[in-house]
């Protein structure tokens, strides 16, 4: 099974700043990566897939990097409705693994 | 407008068994893998199953191989997971989702195992 290391577990950053989340592999997953946003009580929403490519809707501040088993989702300049919990996911494997989540809160 | 509406969500004791439900609607269901996920009170996502577009295919997390059952019904538009013998790990919110990265969701729907 792949493991899913995302850092840090809580990122606080204000309104208007960058954002930069990682994720880690422990094995090799190509681009097979994608990037969620979950708000409290609501379903995960797809932000980016294949690593890089923005999921339909999902403005241009949200960006993806990486490859193999490094990867970056970098939040250009937080809005508010940007503060939520994000995961990634390997889909490289089976299983399909998610890692921890990181949550973005208000600096 | 894609739309995942899951059911069969609920209260049933360890041991116990329960179907969940999910009709969709909006895209050519019958040409897209499906996915289950779950995420237990105050936890993360947990991969749990998916199923391939035409069922010949099926994987599942090893936590719940040989207890659940992925399948899915392409004339109705509908994915199945029929859980038995639960234990109270499998306590979630139980999401359906289209694909297995999946770029659309459910609502969700609550299964609590307890005595």
């Amino acid at each position: 099974e792949i493991v899913m290391t995302q850092s840090p577990a809580t990122l606080s950053v204000s309104p208007g700043e960058r954002a930069t989340l990682s994720c880690r592999a422990s094995q090799s997953v190509s681009s097979n990566l994608a990037w969620y946003q979950q708000k409290p009580g609501q379903a995960p929403r797809l932000l980016i897939y294949g690593a890089s490519t923005r999921a339909t809707g999902i403005p241009a501040r949200f960006s993806g990097s990486g490859s193999g088993t490094e990867f970056t989702l970098t939040i250009s300049s937080l809005q508010s409705e940007d503060f939520a919990v994000y995961y990634c996911q390997q889909y490289n494997n089976w299983p399909r693994t998610f890692g921890q989540g990181t949550k973005v809160e208000v600096k | 407008e894609v739309q995942l509406v899951e059911s069969g969500g609920g209260l049933v004791q360890p041991g116990g068994s329960l179907r969940l439900s999910c009709v969709a609607s909006g895209f050519t269901f019958s040409t897209y893998w499906m996915s289950w996920v779950r995420q237990a009170p105050g936890k993360g996502l947990e991969w749990v199953a998916t199923i391939k577009y035409d069922g010949g295919d099926k994987y599942y997390v090893d936590s719940v191989k040989g207890r659940f059952t992925i399948s899915r019904d392409n004339a109705k538009n509908s994915l199945y997971l029929q859980m038995d013998s639960l234990r109270d790990e499998d306590t979630a919110v139980y999401y359906c989702g289209r694909a297995y990265a999946p770029d659309f969701w459910g609502q969700g729907t609550l299964v609590t195992v307890s005595s």
